[in-house]
């Protein structure tokens, strides 16, 4: 069974810049969240999908978007990059993350990092 | 808001010891996840854990569940090297249903020394 698959694993871009990062979840699971881990602000949660709607959203500012399409895939999208940007962003994909028993399983990351 | 605190931050230990990570949450929730986490990789679940009591084992790792307390602790015994990693807890934030999000500790890296 095929794990959670981000492309690409490593990006650099510059300031001002956008960048369009991918998510391919578990097949089968429709729930997909990102989160950002930098060290000084650890592990934060960004947004999360299921069946193409965002549920929950993060404290992060409007550049940072997403979306999720009919086969689960989802994308995160981040505008007018700023230094502090630079940081693994990480995805998530379960089956709906509330139901008895689920879990959540990451993908190996995207790390970005701005110059 | 929910938090999430994880105590100690960092933890150097010597093979063959024991000793218990904690993390503390500030609001009901019923369902709580540990992952490890090495450098420069992803994270690995290692236990969810779904009710007050619940108590779950893997090797030299054992975690636990008070809702009550709004603790959960992950017990490491007779530690060895391959350990070493950083470890995190998340709470799901949202209830019951389908929805929610997880809201992750600090984390806590352990090293282990020979």
């Amino acid at each position: 069974k095929a794990g959670v698959t981000q492309t690409p694993r490593y990006l650099i871009k510059t300031r001002g810049q956008q960048v369009t990062l991918s998510c391919s979840p578990i097949s089968g699971h429709r729930s997909v969240s990102w989160y950002q881990q930098t060290p000084g602000q650890g592990l934060q949660f960004l947004f999360e999908y299921f069946s193409e709607t965002q549920r929950n959203k993060g404290n992060f500012p409007g550049r940072f978007s997403g979306r999720q399409f009919s086969n689960s895939r989802s994308e995160m999208n981040v505008s007018t990059l700023e230094l502090g940007d630079s940081a693994l962003y990480l995805c998530a994909s379960s089956l709906p993350l509330g139901g008895v028993n689920t879990e959540a399983f990451f993908g190996q990351g995207t790390r970005l990092t701005v110059v | 808001e929910l938090k999430v605190e994880q105590n100690p931050l960092f933890l150097s230990m010597q093979e063959g010891k024991n000793y218990t990570i904690y993390c503390n949450y500030s609001t009901t929730s019923d369902r709580l996840y540990w992952y490890r986490q090495d450098p420069g990789k992803s994270l690995e679940s290692l236990f969810v854990l779904l009710s007050n009591g619940a108590v779950k084992q893997e090797g030299r790792l054992m975690a636990s569940l008070d809702t009550k307390a709004r603790l959960s602790t992950l017990h490491i015994t007779a530690a060895v090297h391959d350990l070493s990693a950083t470890y995190f807890c998340a709470v799901i934030l949202g209830g019951s249903g389908n929805t929610g999000k997880l809201i992750f500790g600090q984390g806590t890296t352990l090293q282990v020394k020979p």
